[in-house]
């Protein structure tokens, strides 16, 4: 079945630091890709997507590119922000477009 | 445009209850899918409805029921509640099933 592993968190970091949040994930066939971001008692927000190989998702700063090659979703942001502390899920959806299969979270925390 | 909605916000129930969810979809969306989020963890998929049937189920068991109605507005019903089932109940909009948006959730706590 499908299945997706993220990096462990917490994920602590100074403001204007480089972020990288491993995903990797296991699929048959063709999935579609997502970062979600959910901030402390709130749902999940879409953050970006990506449908197909060597695709790049990118949104307010944040930038992840689909490789099929490694079967990795890596999130990445040049420049963190406090506003950016919350918890972010790599999510992946089979080709029958029903379920999303989410990864466990990684808590990214940053500090002024 | 409106964005999914949810309600209650909070629920408490005590074991052996019965409860109703309710979730309004984003205009325009034809499809509600519904995840339980235990504390901690990712969410996990319970059914998808589209256009009024259920599309697919993931592994809950059939105390775990939905309906959608004409509009695409969607109940999650769960008999006899476990302790277990104490968790975040998000329900996510699309149109087909694809880039689904969620909802704020309803926080339930079993006692």
């Amino acid at each position: 079945g499908n299945s997706v592993t993220q990096m462990e968190g917490p994920v602590t970091l100074s403001e204007e630091a480089f972020l990288t949040i491993n995903c990797t994930y296991t699929a048959t066939g063709y999935p579609s890709l997502f970062w979600y971001v959910q901030y402390p008692g709130e749902g999940l927000q879409l953050l970006l997507k990506a449908t197909k190989a060597d695709d790049k998702g990118s949104n307010k700063g944040f930038e992840a590119t689909y490789r099929k090659e490694t079967t990795s979703f890596h999130l990445e942001k040049g420049s963190v922000q406090v506003s950016d502390s919350a918890v972010y899920f790599c999510a992946l959806m089979g080709t029958g477009r029903r379920a999303l299969t989410f990864g466990s979270g990684t808590r990214l925390q940053v500090q002024p | 445009e409106t964005g999914v909605t949810q309600s209650p916000t909070h629920l408490i129930k005590t074991r052996g209850q019965q409860v109703t969810l309710r979730c309004s979809s984003q205009s325009g969306h034809n499809t509600v899918s519904w995840y339980q989020q235990a504390l901690g963890q990712g969410p996990q998929f319970i059914f998808q409805y589209y256009r009024e049937e259920e599309n697919g189920r993931g592994n809950f068991p059939p105390r775990f029921s939905g309906l959608q109605f004409p509009n695409y507005s969607s109940e999650l019903n769960v008999n006899a509640l476990e302790l277990d089932d104490s968790a975040l109940y998000l329900c996510a909009s699309s149109l087909d099933g694809h880039e689904q948006y969620f909802g704020p959730g309803t926080r339930l706590t079993v006692t």
